[in-house]
């Protein structure tokens, strides 16, 4: 399976706390990417991390990626109830899309996040 | 920039009948659009993708006569899902991806389809 896997499932914390989620996949990648989506809504695109990058930030994001255990982590610094939505990552394998469309998304099932003020 | 509409938003339909969803770039023209569906408190899974043009590409076990896709021009793209039944009631999301970025999907609003 292409799929990323998240974990933990469900997260809750306090307001000024920081989040951790993580991203398990299988396969080998070209790029990773974090999305974000609030409850019945579409996705927003967070942050891209390519396979020969280890870490990147945006603002008060922080991505982290170990090709060699096949897993990233996304923290959410200094957290607001804004931030309460679920998080997704997705895996882009250009050698699975062969014969296919170049840079399909897999995604994993999300980590729905709960920020409480 | 790079904003990608989806309507209707929500639909209800009869069981039967056949419900089509627009998906448009609203400031770009896309050469590449996805169409996904969700589940609720599930990951988002490919459904089609289509290409102006040209015929969509489905993912394995997506019925191609049950859901029809139509790429007519460079900003819509459209899914027809034909003689709905209640397990099709889903939310269905699009995407669409500028020629040459290859990485960079952006999403729409998606359509919550509830079927009779």
């Amino acid at each position: 399976s292409q799929q990323g896997e998240e974990d933990p499932q469900a997260l809750s914390i306090q307001e000024g706390e920081n989040a951790t989620m993580n991203c398990s996949y299988k396969t080998s990648i070209n790029n990773l990417q974090w999305y974000r989506q609030n409850s019945g809504r579409g996705l927003v695109h967070l942050i891209l991390i390519r396979s020969n990058e280890r870490e990147k930030h945006s603002g008060r994001l922080r991505v982290t990626l170990d090709t060699s255990k096949k897993s990233s982590s996304l923290l959410i610094t200094a957290s607001r109830a804004a931030d309460t939505a679920s998080y997704f990552c997705a895996t882009v394998n250009y050698l699975a899309d062969r014969g296919s469309t170049l840079g399909r998304l897999y995604f994993g099932r999300g980590t729905q996040l709960t920020v409480w003020p | 920039g790079a904003v990608v509409s989806q309507h209707p938003s929500w639909v209800i339909c009869k069981s039967g009948t056949s419900v089509k969803i627009e998906c448009r770039s609203l400031d770009f023209q896309a050469t590449t659009m996805f169409w996904y569906r969700q589940f609720p408190k599930q990951s988002l899974m490919l459904m089609a993708t289509s290409n102006e043009g040209s015929k969509a590409t489905y993912e394995q076990g997506v019925e191609k006569d049950k859901f029809l896709i139509n790429h007519a021009s460079l900003t819509l793209s459209t899914l027809t899902v034909t003689s709905a039944h209640p397990e099709d009631s889903s939310f269905y999301i699009c995407s669409a991806r500028l020629a040459g970025e290859v990485d960079t999907q952006y999403f729409g609003p998606g359509t919550r389809l509830t079927v009779l």
